[in-house]
């Protein structure tokens, strides 16, 4: 299996505007997750998904962040208007269940907003 | 929440064993140990867990103290490739938000050739 895919692996973008980041699970499992990763603050948990439908995205930090997964393939994460602040790497993990499977980690996708 | 306390940092040399602490004093009865770690520049990815036995896998050991306050994350010989930031998480047996992944700061492990 060729793991979690992301893309892209890195981005810079400018202030304001939108950032969509993708994120493949591997074939079979039904969770998925987005975290996001800084110095300051360690690895975040964003928003988590089970059988395609959004579980809980307490972790989300403002509205300007909204996350899909309109099939079992695929989830995107989008930053819109993107904000230096939000500079980042962005994770992304599946698991068979969400309920305390192992979590397997994608590569992440190195943001940077100037 | 229930919570972890690690070492910031440790050094090994290669080829030796190393021991990685954590304590948990709060740990409930129905609360797994989990670690992972995270190489550089990668995602983090599974280690190893346990409940109230040791384990052990291809990986790496796990022992786990009588009373569960703590726990050892043992590496028979690092390697190189060991060098990275373990991560040891309390997860609810039963999931829900209580079994998401909390990851603290972790234990940044040096090994020197």
């Amino acid at each position: 299996d060729a793991g979690v895919i992301q893309s892209p692996r890195h981005e810079v973008t400018e202030m304001g505007q939108e950032v969509t980041l993708r994120c493949k699970p591997i074939s079979g499992h039904n969770s998925l997750f987005w975290y996001r990763q800084t110095m300051m603050r360690g690895l975040e948990l964003l928003i988590y998904f089970n059988n395609n439908v959004p579980i809980d995205d307490s972790g989300m930090p403002e509205d300007r962040f909204s996350a899909k997964m309109p099939n079992a393939s695929f989830s995107t994460l989008k930053i819109q208007p993107s904000e230096p602040r939000d500079s980042a790497v962005y994770f992304c993990a599946s698991s068979l269940e969400w309920r305390g499977d192992t979590q397997y980690f994608g590569p992440g996708t190195r943001l940077t907003v100037l | 929440d229930a919570k972890t306390t690690q070492p910031n940092s440790m050094e090994s040399n290669e080829e030796e064993p190393v021991h990685l602490p954590c304590n948990h004093s709060t740990i409930s009865g129905t609360d797994y140990i989990h670690w992972y770690r995270q190489l550089p520049s990668q995602g983090p990815e599974y280690v190893i867990h346990g409940l109230t036995s040791n384990v052990n896998n291809r990986m790496a050991s796990l022992a786990i103290a009588e009373d569960r306050k703590s726990s050892t994350l043992i590496l028979h010989r690092a390697t190189l490739r060991d060098a990275a930031v373990y991560y040891c998480i309390l997860r609810a047996k039963y999931g829900g938000s209580q079994g998401n992944l909390i990851f603290g700061k972790g234990t940044k492990l040096s090994v020197k050739p």
